[in-house]
């Protein structure tokens, strides 16, 4: 079965920089999460779209922006990165049907040097 | 409001021993909760989930939990544990009052010793 697809795996990036997260949720599913879990913490949640627009806010900083594309892959935008924002990102998608039940991908692990 | 509270950050057994981890939630609604699995630098398995039908909920690799709502806990249990247990667990509650996102606890870390 298809599962949730994050692109890249692991991204190296330097301060000040910018990175681009991409999640591909499982075929008709219309809600994505994305997550962040920094080094041993429990994973945070940062931001959700559903059909294509923005449905809950966490802490998530001005930093970063993301959006829903009309074939419902998310992008994550970080800007001017910061060694904090080094951290493993997950994204998962769920869908109206059985929405209590959402499935992770394997994460993008950000390093900030 | 939701959340989840694990009150143990670390557990350590002897292999063949049972586990046992705690977890306790607040929720207004009816709640699902899940627990998830997390290998060192992998990402999250789910291992089980309460979604309001039977309080016992097997999971897999051998876990369970019982969902107690005049407890309001959702402790993971395992008869006899595995090195391969070896892992950190959380505790998740979904937030049934919004937008159905996560919202973890702060992990146990399993030390299974030989």
């Amino acid at each position: 079965a298809a599962g949730v697809i994050q692109s890249p795996r692991h991204l190296i990036k330097e301060k000040r920089e910018t990175a681009t997260l991409k999640c591909y949720p499982i075929p008709r599913h219309d809600t994505v999460y994305w997550y962040q879990q920094g080094p041993g913490q429990d994973p945070q949640f940062l931001i959700s779209f559903y059909e294509k627009m923005q449905s809950d806010k966490g802490s998530i900083p001005d930093r970063f922006s993301a959006q829903q594309f009309s074939d419902y892959h998310s992008e994550l935008n970080m800007s001017s990165l910061e060694l904090g924002d080094s951290a493993l990102y997950f994204c998962a998608s769920s869908s109206l049907i059985e929405r209590d039940e959402a499935f992770f991908g394997q994460g993008t692990r950000l390093t900030v040097v | 409001a939701q959340s989840v509270t694990q009150l143990d950050s670390h557990v350590s057994v002897s292999e063949g021993t049972p586990v046992l981890l705690r977890c306790n939630y607040s929720s207004s609604y009816s709640p699902s909760l899940f627990w998830y699995v997390q290998h060192p630098n992998k990402g999250l398995q789910l291992l089980l989930k309460y979604t309001s039908a039977a309080t016992l909920v097997k999971g897999i690799n051998g876990f369970e939990a019982e969902f107690k709502k005049s407890e309001t806990s959702f402790h993971l249990t395992k008869p006899s544990a595995h090195m391969s247990d070896a892992a950190e667990y959380f505790c998740v509650v979904s937030d049934r009052s919004g937008t159905y996102k996560y919202i973890f606890g702060t992990g146990t870390r399993l030390k299974v010793l030989a």
